[in-house]
């Protein structure tokens, strides 16, 4: 079964400096990978997608994400965080079998970006 | 704003009762999919209809029901409720649900339901 793993419930970062936000996943076959950000009383927001091509995927507000399939990772970078990044983060991975292609969710990791 | 519109934004009832959440999709989008959103069991798929036919199903209760109307709105409803189905419930389109499609899916705002 499809699962993808987020192991940082919080990351806390300084305004200017990069951050991190941690997914791992554990398929069979070929991953589609996606990134979402969940806002406070807000729905979730696609911020990007790994399909197939370059490791290294370019999304919204400045988000970017790294697939590595040796490390099964596909980690979520900003080279400068803002204090309006300060989310709920989720990574997901999408389902095989059966003809759906539902969305299997990470369990979500908050950013809290400090002045 | 993602185009996927849900209604009503609040819900507040009683156990027992029985509640009936609204969504549609972005324009020419055929798949509708249901989240529940829990503190405990997190971002939880629930059930995926694509062009008025259901097409997958997770961890939705017998107590839950969907369907997706020929307008391609759907309706997602819960019955007998219980203190534990207070969630927020999402609505997520996407054009396609066929397994070979790797198009993202846009969520509504969501439902928050709350049982008393």
């Amino acid at each position: 079964a499809q699962s993808v793993a987020q192991p940082e419930d919080q990351v806390n970062v300084a305004e200017g400096n990069p951050l991190t936000v941690k997914c791992t996943y554990s398929v069979s076959g070929n991953p589609y990978l996606f990134w979402y950000v969940q806002y406070p009383n807000r729905g979730l927001q696609f911020l990007l997608k790994y399909i197939t091509g370059d490791n290294l995927v370019k999304g919204s507000y400045g988000f970017e994400a790294e697939f590595n399939k040796s490390q099964t990772s596909f980690h979520l970078k900003k080279p400068s965080a803002l204090v309006s990044d300060s989310a709920l983060y989720f990574c997901a991975v999408r389902d095989y079998g059966g003809a759906t292609n539902k969305l299997i969710f990470g369990t979500g990791t908050l950013l809290a970006v400090q002045p | 704003d993602s185009g996927v519109t849900q209604t009503p934004k609040h819900l507040i009832t009683a156990t027992g009762q029985r509640v009936t959440l609204r969504c549609s999709p972005r324009s020419g989008d055929l798949s509708v999919y249901w989240y529940q959103q829990s503190l405990d069991q997190g971002l939880q798929f629930l059930i995926q209809y694509y062009n008025g036919e259901e097409r997958a199903k997770g961890n939705i209760l017998e107590r839950f029901s969907a369907q997706q109307f020929p307008d391609l709105h759907s309706e997602l409803n819960l019955s007998s409720l219980e203190l534990g189905d207070s969630a927020l419930y999402f609505c997520a389109s996407s054009f396609t649900g066929t397994s070979g499609g790797d198009n993202e899916q846009f969520f509504g705002p969501g439902t928050r339901l709350t049982v008393l």
